[in-house]
Formats: C-alpha cells, structure tokens, sequence
C-alpha cells in the first residue's frame, strides 16, 4: 500500500446519492486504475487513466465516472448509487506495462 | 476478449506441501505475468513476475511460464498456514482493460 491512499476506507450510503472515492499516490506513475472486487467475480476494471485529463471506460463503467486532473489524484464518482454498487473498490497504479500496485480499498455499502 | 482463467478452489494442502496454483489465459500476444496474494479484508499485493518462458524462483515461491501453452503457474514449497489467502493471477498486455485478472484460487495450508 505504500505511495498509495484511498478515501473513504468505508462508507454507507442511501440508494440515489453521490458518492466520490479519492485515489491519491505519491510514485508519479503516470497509469491509474479504479476496480470493483465482488464475490464470484474477481477484480473487475471500472475505468483507467493514462494521463492527467486523459481517462478511459473499463469493463463495468455505466454508472461510474472519473476524473484526474492532477498526477497524484483520481477520483471515482458515482452519480446516483445504487444497491448494486456494494462493494470493495481498490485504486491501482503502474508504470506503463509493468507491475499494478494497489491501495488499500474502500468498502461502500449502499442501502 | 482476453481472459484469464484460474480454478477457484479451495486448494488445501497439508502443512509443509508443496501447492501448485495454476492458470491459463486466452491471447498468445501477452506480455508479462503476475502473481498477488490476497489475505481476507485486504488489498492484492504482488508476489512475483515473469516474463519469458521457463521457471523463475524467489524464496519458497517459483513461477513457470509456457508460452506455447499459454500457461502460468506459482509452486509454493514448505506451505506454511501463513500461505493460505486468495492467489490472483494477473496477464499483461499492456495497459488498461489490457491488464486482466483471473477470478482467484483460494489456498488453504492446514496445520
């Protein structure tokens, strides 16, 4: 986890309200990730950053949005929560092509 | 679509065994591999890497890569309950929705 932060660790929340988690590093890697870890289901992308201002869709991204407007920062909104969006979301960073490295997580329960 | 497939376990070996977790991946283009370990409740962190064909080792840990077979595997020697966690394998083919995990393979090393 080190270089790397998330906040919340943990949030509960009601169906229907925003919601924003906060990646922060401190390695200047230029890749960022945001993923959702759920039973049965592994880690799955949600969207990605290669760049400040420059960020892509993943593999489960409706419902989800980004931004980076700086190096260290990534931010993962979701713009009206639902039950569905329960889960572990882990923030991961990486050089390029090489070794992702991951933050500690965030647990959000949405009721 | 490149996909990563692992067996989800449990695997359960006796203390002081040898563990062979396994997995396969869909594309011949990849690039790099990665193994991560996952205790309950926290974030994967990396264990090992490999990038060419043939064994790799690090302490009681050595990953296999073929290639051919498109194949991956991490052996754990001397299994210790301190081993018994999730194993993620994770296949790079560059960045973003190009960096796939599998599902996991719980290990369970029983005293």
């Amino acid at each position: 986890d080190a270089g790397i932060t998330q906040s919340p660790r943990h949030k509960v929340t009601e169906t229907g309200t925003p919601v924003t988690l906060r990646c922060h590093q401190t390695e200047n890697h230029r890749y960022m990730y945001w993923y959702r870890q759920d039973p049965g289901h592994g880690l799955r992308l949600i969207h990605y950053s290669y760049g400040v201002k420059d960020t892509d869709k993943g593999e489960v991204s409706d419902g989800y949005s980004v931004s980076r407007s700086k190096t260290e920062d990534f931010l993962l909104t979701l713009e009206s929560a639902t039950s569905s969006q329960t889960s572990v979301y882990f923030c991961a960073i990486s050089e390029g092509k090489e070794t992702q490295y991951f933050g500690p997580g965030t647990r959000l329960l949405v009721l | 679509q490149k996909e990563v497939e692992q067996n989800s376990g449990p695997l359960s070996v006796p203390e002081g065994a040898i563990a062979s977790l396994n997995c396969t991946y869909s594309d011949r283009g990849s690039q790099s591999f990665f193994w991560y370990r996952q205790y309950s409740g926290k974030s994967p962190e990396l264990i090992m890497s490999i990038y060419s064909n043939g064994d790799k080792e690090d302490g009681r840990f050595t990953a296999q890569l073929n290639k051919a077979s498109q194949y991956v595997s991490l052996l754990i020697r001397d299994s210790q309950p301190s081993d018994s966690a999730t194993y993620l394998c994770a296949v790079n083919w560059g960045y973003g929705q190009n960096f796939v995990f599998g599902p996991g393979t719980r290990l369970s090393v029983l005293p």
